[in-house]
Protein backbone atom coordinates (compact mmCIF):
# COMPACT_ATOMS: atom_id res chain seq x y z
CA UNK A 1 0.00 0.00 0.00
CA UNK A 2 1.09 3.53 -0.58
CA UNK A 3 3.20 5.62 2.04
CA UNK A 4 2.76 9.42 2.60
CA UNK A 5 5.58 11.17 3.84
CA UNK A 6 5.37 15.03 5.20
CA UNK A 7 8.01 16.77 7.37
CA UNK A 8 6.51 17.93 10.52
CA UNK A 9 6.72 21.57 10.74
CA UNK A 10 7.36 24.48 8.50
CA UNK A 11 7.19 28.08 8.95
CA UNK A 12 7.26 31.67 7.24
CA UNK A 13 6.10 35.10 7.95
CA UNK A 14 2.76 37.15 7.73
CA UNK A 15 2.06 37.84 3.95
CA UNK A 16 4.31 35.69 2.29
CA UNK A 17 4.63 31.81 1.06
CA UNK A 18 4.80 28.33 1.99
CA UNK A 19 5.67 25.40 0.27
CA UNK A 20 4.30 21.97 1.82
CA UNK A 21 5.88 18.83 -0.08
CA UNK A 22 4.18 15.26 0.37
CA UNK A 23 5.93 12.50 -0.79
CA UNK A 24 4.29 9.16 -2.05
CA UNK A 25 6.76 6.06 -1.74
CA UNK A 26 8.28 3.73 -4.29
CA UNK A 27 5.95 2.43 -6.89
CA UNK A 28 3.12 5.03 -6.02
CA UNK A 29 4.68 8.09 -8.01
CA UNK A 30 1.65 8.27 -10.41
CA UNK A 31 -1.01 8.15 -7.43
CA UNK A 32 -3.38 11.42 -6.62
CA UNK A 33 -3.95 12.76 -3.30
CA UNK A 34 -5.90 15.25 -1.34
CA UNK A 35 -4.66 18.04 0.72
CA UNK A 36 -6.84 18.89 4.04
CA UNK A 37 -6.31 21.60 6.46
CA UNK A 38 -6.95 21.17 10.46
CA UNK A 39 -7.01 24.69 12.35
CA UNK A 40 -6.57 23.88 16.02
CA UNK A 41 -9.69 22.20 17.80
CA UNK A 42 -11.02 22.20 14.51
CA UNK A 43 -12.35 19.33 11.98
CA UNK A 44 -10.21 19.02 9.05
CA UNK A 45 -11.31 20.51 5.97
CA UNK A 46 -11.02 19.25 2.38
CA UNK A 47 -8.51 21.56 0.40
CA UNK A 48 -7.40 20.16 -2.65
CA UNK A 49 -7.55 17.03 -4.98
CA UNK A 50 -3.65 16.95 -6.66
CA UNK A 51 -3.20 14.88 -9.75
CA UNK A 52 0.37 13.85 -11.14
CA UNK A 53 0.34 15.94 -13.57
CA UNK A 54 0.03 19.10 -11.16
CA UNK A 55 -3.89 19.52 -12.28
CA UNK A 56 -5.71 20.46 -9.40
CA UNK A 57 -9.47 20.51 -8.33
CA UNK A 58 -10.07 22.73 -4.81
CA UNK A 59 -13.17 22.64 -2.27
CA UNK A 60 -16.24 25.14 -2.49
CA UNK A 61 -14.65 28.31 -0.44
CA UNK A 62 -10.87 27.48 -0.77
CA UNK A 63 -9.05 30.79 -1.20
CA UNK A 64 -7.09 31.29 -4.52
CA UNK A 65 -4.26 31.48 -2.14
CA UNK A 66 -3.88 28.03 -2.13
CA UNK A 67 -2.44 26.03 -5.22
CA UNK A 68 -0.69 22.93 -6.09
CA UNK A 69 1.33 21.63 -8.40
CA UNK A 70 3.42 17.89 -8.64
CA UNK A 71 7.03 16.95 -9.52
CA UNK A 72 7.34 13.20 -9.83
CA UNK A 73 6.54 11.09 -6.24
CA UNK A 74 6.51 14.65 -5.19
CA UNK A 75 2.99 17.04 -4.15
CA UNK A 76 3.00 20.17 -3.34
CA UNK A 77 0.99 22.57 -1.60
CA UNK A 78 1.51 26.13 -1.42
CA UNK A 79 0.15 28.70 0.22
CA UNK A 80 0.37 32.13 -0.78
CA UNK A 81 0.15 35.41 1.09
CA UNK A 82 0.37 33.51 4.20
CA UNK A 83 -2.72 34.83 6.90
CA UNK A 84 -3.04 34.21 10.20
CA UNK A 85 -5.74 31.71 10.06
CA UNK A 86 -3.17 29.78 7.65
CA UNK A 87 -1.76 28.92 11.21
CA UNK A 88 -3.16 24.67 10.97
CA UNK A 89 -1.90 21.03 10.51
CA UNK A 90 -1.87 20.10 7.09
CA UNK A 91 -2.47 16.40 5.84
CA UNK A 92 -2.29 14.33 2.46
CA UNK A 93 -4.28 11.84 2.11
CA UNK A 94 -4.41 9.12 -1.08
CA UNK A 95 -6.12 5.74 -1.30
CA UNK A 96 -6.32 2.72 -3.38
CA UNK A 97 -9.10 0.20 -4.22
CA UNK A 98 -8.70 -1.57 -0.42
CA UNK A 99 -7.30 1.22 1.74
CA UNK A 100 -6.56 5.05 2.39
CA UNK A 101 -3.71 6.55 3.59
CA UNK A 102 -3.08 9.83 5.29
CA UNK A 103 0.63 11.60 6.11
CA UNK A 104 1.47 12.24 9.62
CA UNK A 105 0.75 16.13 8.72
CA UNK A 106 2.59 19.30 8.44
CA UNK A 107 2.51 21.79 11.10
CA UNK A 108 2.24 25.60 9.77
CA UNK A 109 3.27 28.42 11.79
CA UNK A 110 2.38 31.94 11.23
CA UNK A 111 5.53 34.26 12.27
CA UNK B 1 -25.75 22.22 2.10
CA UNK B 2 -24.99 18.63 3.05
CA UNK B 3 -23.51 18.33 6.59
CA UNK B 4 -22.52 15.57 9.11
CA UNK B 5 -22.85 15.42 12.84
CA UNK B 6 -21.43 12.35 14.80
CA UNK B 7 -23.73 11.74 18.17
CA UNK B 8 -22.79 8.49 20.50
CA UNK B 9 -21.14 7.64 24.38
CA UNK B 10 -18.62 9.97 24.92
CA UNK B 11 -17.14 7.70 27.51
CA UNK B 12 -16.63 3.97 26.60
CA UNK B 13 -15.12 1.68 29.35
CA UNK B 14 -12.44 -1.11 28.52
CA UNK B 15 -13.36 -3.82 26.67
CA UNK B 16 -17.14 -3.07 25.67
CA UNK B 17 -17.73 -1.90 22.15
CA UNK B 18 -17.67 1.67 21.14
CA UNK B 19 -20.92 2.60 18.92
CA UNK B 20 -21.80 6.26 17.32
CA UNK B 21 -23.74 6.91 14.39
CA UNK B 22 -23.28 9.48 11.50
CA UNK B 23 -26.35 11.62 10.40
CA UNK B 24 -26.21 13.15 7.05
CA UNK B 25 -28.62 16.43 6.34
CA UNK B 26 -28.91 18.65 3.42
CA UNK B 27 -28.48 15.75 1.30
CA UNK B 28 -29.06 11.64 0.58
CA UNK B 29 -26.97 9.12 1.61
CA UNK B 30 -28.13 6.89 -1.68
CA UNK B 31 -26.09 8.53 -3.79
CA UNK B 32 -24.24 6.57 -6.49
CA UNK B 33 -21.16 9.41 -5.83
CA UNK B 34 -20.28 8.82 -2.72
CA UNK B 35 -19.06 6.75 0.26
CA UNK B 36 -19.68 7.27 3.40
CA UNK B 37 -16.56 6.94 5.75
CA UNK B 38 -14.85 6.95 9.82
CA UNK B 39 -11.64 8.28 10.38
CA UNK B 40 -9.91 8.98 13.98
CA UNK B 41 -7.70 10.97 15.92
CA UNK B 42 -6.23 10.07 18.84
CA UNK B 43 -5.24 13.23 20.73
CA UNK B 44 -2.10 15.08 19.59
CA UNK B 45 -1.97 12.57 17.14
CA UNK B 46 -2.68 12.17 13.32
CA UNK B 47 -5.52 10.78 10.93
CA UNK B 48 -6.23 7.55 10.59
CA UNK B 49 -9.07 6.03 8.57
CA UNK B 50 -11.63 3.20 9.87
CA UNK B 51 -13.25 2.45 6.86
CA UNK B 52 -16.26 2.82 4.57
CA UNK B 53 -19.45 2.08 3.32
CA UNK B 54 -21.52 2.58 -0.02
CA UNK B 55 -25.24 3.07 0.16
CA UNK B 56 -25.68 -0.53 -0.75
CA UNK B 57 -24.16 -1.46 2.11
CA UNK B 58 -20.16 -2.29 0.20
CA UNK B 59 -17.41 -1.56 2.73
CA UNK B 60 -13.71 -1.89 3.33
CA UNK B 61 -12.18 -1.56 6.17
CA UNK B 62 -7.82 -0.67 7.57
CA UNK B 63 -6.54 -3.82 7.53
CA UNK B 64 -5.03 -3.48 11.10
CA UNK B 65 -8.58 -2.38 12.25
CA UNK B 66 -10.67 -5.10 10.72
CA UNK B 67 -11.33 -7.87 12.98
CA UNK B 68 -12.75 -5.35 15.29
CA UNK B 69 -14.67 -3.15 13.12
CA UNK B 70 -18.12 -3.34 11.43
CA UNK B 71 -19.58 0.12 9.59
CA UNK B 72 -23.14 0.14 8.67
CA UNK B 73 -25.54 1.66 6.90
CA UNK B 74 -29.54 2.90 7.34
CA UNK B 75 -30.84 4.66 4.26
CA UNK B 76 -34.04 5.21 5.76
CA UNK B 77 -32.73 7.37 8.75
CA UNK B 78 -30.05 9.01 6.29
CA UNK B 79 -27.36 7.56 8.47
CA UNK B 80 -24.48 4.83 8.99
CA UNK B 81 -22.71 3.61 11.79
CA UNK B 82 -19.67 2.21 13.59
CA UNK B 83 -19.04 -0.07 15.81
CA UNK B 84 -15.49 -0.70 17.52
CA UNK B 85 -15.20 -4.07 19.76
CA UNK B 86 -12.82 -4.79 22.56
CA UNK B 87 -11.65 -1.24 23.03
CA UNK B 88 -8.59 -0.33 25.37
CA UNK B 89 -7.43 3.22 25.96
CA UNK B 90 -5.37 2.87 22.56
CA UNK B 91 -9.11 3.69 20.65
CA UNK B 92 -9.10 7.05 22.96
CA UNK B 93 -9.51 9.24 19.78
CA UNK B 94 -11.91 12.16 18.08
CA UNK B 95 -14.20 10.43 15.54
CA UNK B 96 -14.69 11.67 12.30
CA UNK B 97 -17.49 10.67 9.55
CA UNK B 98 -16.79 11.53 5.94
CA UNK B 99 -18.41 12.02 2.55
CA UNK B 100 -15.79 10.37 0.31
CA UNK B 101 -15.77 11.08 -3.31
CA UNK B 102 -16.35 7.49 -5.12
CA UNK B 103 -15.67 7.61 -8.96
CA UNK B 104 -13.45 5.44 -11.56
CA UNK B 105 -9.83 7.33 -10.19
CA UNK B 106 -10.97 9.54 -7.17
CA UNK B 107 -11.47 7.86 -3.67
CA UNK B 108 -10.80 10.98 -1.46
CA UNK B 109 -12.77 12.93 1.57
CA UNK B 110 -14.12 16.24 0.53
CA UNK B 111 -16.51 16.61 3.63
CA UNK B 112 -16.13 16.19 7.07
CA UNK B 113 -17.97 16.05 9.99
CA UNK B 114 -16.87 18.14 13.22
CA UNK B 115 -15.81 15.07 15.34
CA UNK B 116 -16.90 13.28 18.40
CA UNK B 117 -14.27 12.58 21.04
CA UNK B 118 -14.65 9.08 22.74
CA UNK B 119 -12.78 8.49 25.70
CA UNK B 120 -12.37 5.23 26.64
CA UNK B 121 -11.56 4.65 30.31
CA UNK B 122 -13.00 2.54 33.62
Amino acid sequence: QPVLTQSSSASASLGSSVKLTCTLSSGHSSYIIAWHQQQPGKAPRYLMKLEGSGSYNKGSGVPDRFSGSSSGADRYLTISNLQSEDEADYYCETWDTSTHVFGTGTKVSVL
Amino acid sequence: QLQLQESGPGLVKPSETLSLTCTVSGGSISSNNYYWGWIRQPPGKGLEWIGSIYYSGSTYYNPSLKSRVTISVDTSKNQFSLKLSSVTAADTAVYYCARQVYSDRDWYFDLWGRGTLVTVSS
